[in-house]
């Protein structure tokens, strides 16, 4: 079984702060696929990152970023700087590569960015 | 390329009408799912197809009918509806999401049982 947990429900910070978005999962299978969705207030889910559970190299773009532990079952998403347009609900996501099931999601980050 | 597609946006039903949720993509992905989206939850699946003529039950499948009958389409019926239907509904499609392809979703349709 696989298990997505997104303990933090709601996060409020003030514009220019930085902000991580914490995701645990679990999982059996030693090949798996992380996932992180932004969902705008408009509704739409936009795909963000993709990580592969033998690539623990963490990734930056632009002011967004991706720590991914395997250690701790962990691949935390941090917003530098963050604006406005950053509000939103954040999904992280699971996938296992020996399933043609699709995701699992955690339950969101609902994050609000004050002006 | 539209993507992925849904209609309707919005629906209204009563307790115990039927309806069908249309879904299309034209990015001849052999992969696609039926999510619902309920606060707090996050996205469960409700069923899922790996290809035209095949299609799987996912976490919330009681209630819900699907069939696969061409690559490009991949409807879900409501058989009777109850108002713990309420919900947004979203498809998706995938290349091969088991490989770690992303899902492209369609923007959901929200309905609202009374």
């Amino acid at each position: 079984a696989q298990k997505v947990t997104q303990a933090q429900t709601e996060i409020s910070v003030v514009e220019k702060e930085d902000v991580t978005l914490d995701c645990v999962y679990e999982t059996r299978d030693t090949t798996y696929y992380l996932f992180w969705y932004k969902q705008p207030p408009s509704g739409e889910l936009v795909f963000l990152i993709r990580r592969n559970s033998f690539d623990e190299q963490n990734e930056i773009s632009g002011r967004y970023s991706w720590n991914f532990q395997k250690s701790t079952s962990s691949f935390n998403f941090t917003i530098t700087a963050s604006q406005v347009v950053d509000s939103a609900v954040y999904f992280c996501a699971l996938s296992a590569a020996g399933s043609a099931r699709q995701l699992t999601f955690g339950s969101g980050t609902q994050l609000t960015v004050l002006p | 390329n539209a993507g992925v597609t849904q209609t309707p946006k919005f629906q209204v039903l009563k307790t115990g009408q039927s309806m069908t949720l249309q879904c299309a993509q034209d990015m001849n992905h052999e992969y696609m799912s039926w999510y619902r989206q309920d606060p707090g939850m996050g996205l469960r699946l409700i069923h899922y197809s790996v290809g035209a003529g095949i299609t799987d039950q996912g976490e919330v499948p009681n209630g819900y009918n699907v069939s696969r009958s061409t690559t490009e389409d991949f409807p879900l019926r409501l058989l009777s509806a109850a108002p713990s239907q309420t919900s947004v509904y979203f498809c998706a499609s995938s290349y091969a999401p088991n490989l770690g392809y992303e899902q492209y979703f369609g923007p959901g349709t929200r309905l609202t049982v009374t």
